[in-house]
């Protein structure tokens, strides 16, 4: 069972940053934060993911909270080709992921 | 290209036919996945195979038979399946079991007739 909840659908303006908040209010202690998001038919992409310090690379940044029960996606100049279902994922390293419903991104001309 | 490759891209069977989907990862992974994702459900993840030896299976029906001859090639052999069959089939790969990113390939649409 996924043990993350996201909103079921967002809306950003182009080159707008977007933020994507997932809450994990059960996250152990060894278990990382994934995103992956999933553009129409495709397979899920790997985006970022993080223990307890935020993470940044090429596509995104990733702000996990002190208590580490919520983390935020930040797409920082969010572009057409931004829009995808995100998918935020809990998960002890290797251990099965549960990719939930995800939340759908709309980038808004 | 995420380096794993998967055929063919679509797939239409009839009930009584014999499949096989292909998988392959030219990233020197470890662990290979399949998964299942119906239209409008989460991904279910469906066999792991780990340095060739499956180490997960999800309560799978039986017409479904995962085959991994080496690190490199994982294959979804198909028979007697069901219309409730038809759905995205993807592939993924990763470093190692325990290794936590997993590339996945572009899936098989299959449609059952």
């Amino acid at each position: 069972d996924a043990k993350t909840t996201q909103p079921t659908s967002m809306d950003c303006a182009e080159g707008r940053a977007a933020n994507l908040p997932c809450n994990h209010s059960t996250i152990s202690g060894n278990e990382y934060v994934y995103w992956y998001r999933q553009i129409h038919s495709q397979g899920p992409q790997y985006i970022i993911h993080g223990l307890k310090n935020n993470e940044t690379n090429e596509m995104a940044s990733l702000i996990i909270t002190e208590d580490r029960k919520s983390s935020t996606l930040i797409l920082p100049h969010a572009t057409l080709r931004d829009t995808a279902v995100y998918y935020c994922i809990v998960s002890y390293l290797g251990s099965q992921f549960y990719f939930g419903t995800g939340t759908s991104l709309t980038v808004i001309p | 290209e995420t380096g794993v490759t998967q055929t063919p891209r679509h797939l239409v069977m009839g009930m009584t036919n014999k499949k096989s989907l292909k998988c392959e990862q030219h990233l020197g992974h470890n662990a290979m996945y399949w998964y299942k994702q119906s239209a409008k459900k989460p991904l279910e993840l469906m066999f792991v195979y780990s340095l060739e030896e499956r180490v997960e299976n999800n309560s799978v029906p039986s017409r479904f038979s995962p085959e991994c001859p080496n690190s490199s090639h994982l294959f979804l052999h198909l028979h007697t399946l069901q219309p409730e069959d038809s759905a995205l089939y993807l592939c993924a790969s990763s470093q190692e079991r325990l290794g936590g990113e997993q590339f996945f390939g572009p899936g098989t649409r299959l449609t059952v007739l």
